[in-house]
Formats: C-alpha cells, sequence, structure tokens
C-alpha cells in the first residue's frame, strides 16, 4: 500500500518560535489532512485539503497541498506550549486514510 | 453536535472475558471506522461500516467482532483478547465514503488486556 513519510520525527522548540513539518509520498493523494492528537486524546482535525497548490489556514496554523499532489507541509506560527502533541498528517487512498508516521512537537517555555 | 463519543474511557480485561466498546456520533454520518492505536504510532484501520454495512475488514483477527446498530452506532465485541491488543481504540466517522471524507475521532477506549 501507499506509504508517506513525515518529518521531522520529533522537535524540541522554544515558545514563540515558527515551527514547519512536512509529508511526502511516492503516489498521488486527492486530499490532504492534518490531524493533532494530545496524549490519551482521539486525533483532531486541524486542516483538510482538496486541491493541488491549495493553501489553507487555522488560526496560527498553515497547511499546502503540494501542487505534484505528492505533498503536504503545515507552519505552525508563533508556538505556544499547548501546542504541543503529535501530529500526523494523512493522505485520502480510495476509501482509506493512509496516515504519516506523526511529528512529536515538544515546546519549551 | 460535531462530537464522536466513546464508552468506556479505560477498561481492562482478562484474556477470558467478553467486553464490548461502544461509540455514537450524531452528525448523520454514514460512514463509521474502527482504529487500533500503538503509543507513538499513527491510528491503524480495522473496520469500516458504510450505511450500517461491513465495507473493509483490514484483515482483523476474528476476537473482534464489530457491530453496526443503526446509523449513530458503532460497537466493539471483544472476545479471548490477548495481551498484544492493549491499545487505545479509537472510532470515527465521515460523512460517507465518497466526497472528501473528513473523519471526526472519538477520544478513543484504553484497553487493557491482562
Amino acid at each position: 500500500g501507499q506509504q508517506l513519510n513525515q518529518s521531522p520525527q520529533s522537535m524540541f522548540i522554544q515558545e514563540g518560535e515558527d515551527v514547519s513539518m512536512n509529508c511526502t509520498s511516492s503516489s498521488i493523494f486527492n486530499t490532504w489532512l492534518w490531524y493533532k492528537q494530545d496524549p490519551g486524546e482521539g486525533p483532531v482535525l486541524l486542516i483538510a485539503l482538496y486541491k493541488a497548490g491549495e493553501l489553507t489556514s487555522n488560526g496560527r496554523l498553515t497547511a499546502q497541498f503540494g501542487i505534484t499532489r505528492k505533498d503536504s507541509f503545515l507552519n505552525i506560527s508563533a508556538s505556544i506550549p499547548s501546542d504541543v502533541g503529535i501530529y500526523f498528517c494523512a493522505g485520502r487512498d480510495g476509501n482509506k486514510l493512509v496516515f504519516g508516521a506523526g511529528t512529536i512537537l515538544r515546546v519549551k517555555s | 453536535d460535531t462530537e464522536v463519543t466513546q464508552t468506556p474511557k479505560h477498561l481492562v480485561m482478562g484474556m477470558t472475558n467478553k467486553k464490548s466498546l461502544k461509540c455514537e456520533q450524531h452528525m448523520g454520518h454514514r460512514a463509521m471506522y474502527w482504529y487500533k492505536q500503538k503509543a507513538k504510532k499513527p491510528p491503524e484501520l480495522m473496520f469500516v461500516y458504510s450505511y450500517e454495512k461491513l465495507s473493509i475488514n483490514e484483515s482483523v483477527p476474528s476476537r473482534f467482532s464489530p457491530e453496526c446498530p443503526n446509523s449513530s452506532l458503532l460497537n466493539l465485541h471483544l472476545h479471548a483478547l490477548q495481551p498484544e491488543d492493549s491499545a487505545l481504540y479509537l472510532c470515527a466517522s465521515s460523512q460517507d465514503l465518497t466526497g472528501y471524507n473528513e473523519q471526526f475521532f472519538g477520544p478513543g477506549t484504553r484497553l487493557t488486556v491482562l
């Protein structure tokens, strides 16, 4: 099946810094989704992307659907302590979602 | 209401027990999913229901038995589980299996098998 390469695996940044993470695939996806998961909770949908080249914002979060349909990135501006968690990208493959391995974000206050 | 609820929040069971996990959504979604998630790993798809019919079974062992009594409810019946089945079990729903397929997750049930 398809696989997503998500990087970085983890990040440890200062509060107030901007964060960037991305996912790449060898195959095309028609939908990219970004989720955040807090410890002991379910993933929460942050941003959904449907068109190649699409750039979408949600507060301090901005995500883009790569023009080749094989990649997507997520940026978080001015990070705050509550941004801590695991961020997953997911691409739609037919009736299923293919998930990246996740990026663990730790913020130093 | 954009919420998926799951009960119980935590479950501890022995290998000979029978238990059930429950999931409910009131968003009018017609597709519902069960995922299994190990610590610091992405969710792994187990089952997909579409319009109350099983659409996808990802070769899940028969000790896991899903049930969709109606369009709002999804159950996962557990029997004779193994310790390696301990994980966070997530339910999700989406409008249907066509279109954009945004999946919304519940908070999960933390299962421990002794």
